[in-house]
């Protein structure tokens, strides 16, 4: 069974540009979050999908943003960029059945803002 | 919000010692603790999770309690091996049919040594 994959794995922007980054959740998931990874602030919880319903926002700023289509992939969307979103972006998977789901991560994308 | 205290944050221990990891949240709904590894450059894997219906839990080396009354949960890794390297984090989650929100420690670098 495959994990969760992400993609780009690796990407370097200008500070001002916009990013787009991908998830695809483990095969029956239906549950899609996104977390930022900084040595500074650690993980943080950036939002949730469930059948293309964003249901919970962590508290970061407007200018992140994400979707999520019919078969349950994800996508997270940062612009106008600033140094300071450099960061490790997580994705995660969980098939959301009922109480205490377990929840898988991918490998994530590096972002370096230049 | 839920707030959750890991200690310690860096933790050295001599190959085929135990390792013990401790972690401390401050809402009482919150119903699951996963412990996640992450390994440089890697995203967080899954070792071992615990719900609230239940005190203990063991996988091989791996064991984590979870004491609801005082709010804490420990994560005890027995007979250590140097592959046991890397950085540790606990998370806790009101997870119920939507909640699918980690909130995560601050890690623990576990090194063990030959």
């Amino acid at each position: 069974k495959a994990g969760v994959t992400q993609t780009p794995r690796y990407l370097i922007k200008t500070r001002g540009q916009q990013v787009t980054l991908s998830c695809s959740p483990i095969s029956g998931h239906r549950s899609v979050s996104w977390y930022q990874q900084t040595p500074g602030q650690g993980l943080q919880f950036l939002f949730e999908y469930f059948s293309e319903t964003q249901r919970n926002k962590g508290n970061f700023p407007g200018r992140f943003s994400g979707r999520q289509f019919s078969n349950s992939r994800s996508e997270m969307n940062v612009s106008t960029l600033e140094l300071g979103d450099s960061a490790l972006y997580l994705c995660a998977s969980s098939s959301d059945r009922g109480i205490g789901n377990t929840i898988y991560f991918g490998e994530g994308s590096w972002l370096t803002v230049v | 919000g839920e707030n959750v205290e890991q200690h310690p944050s860096t933790l050295s221990v001599q190959e085929g010692d135990s390792a013990v990891i401790k972690c401390t949240y401050s809402d009482s709904a919150s119903n699951y603790f996963p412990w996640y590894k992450q390994e440089l450059g890697k995203g967080p894997q899954l070792i071992i999770d615990i719900r609230s219906n239940v005190g203990e839990k063991k996988d091989q080396r791996i064991a984590v309690t979870l004491n609801k009354t005082a709010k804490h949960f420990s994560l005890h890794i027995t007979e250590t091996q140097p592959e046991d390297s890397a950085v540790y984090f606990c998370a806790a989650s009101t997870s119920n049919f939507g909640n699918e929100k980690l909130t995560f420690g601050t890690g623990t670098r576990l090194t063990i040594i030959p």
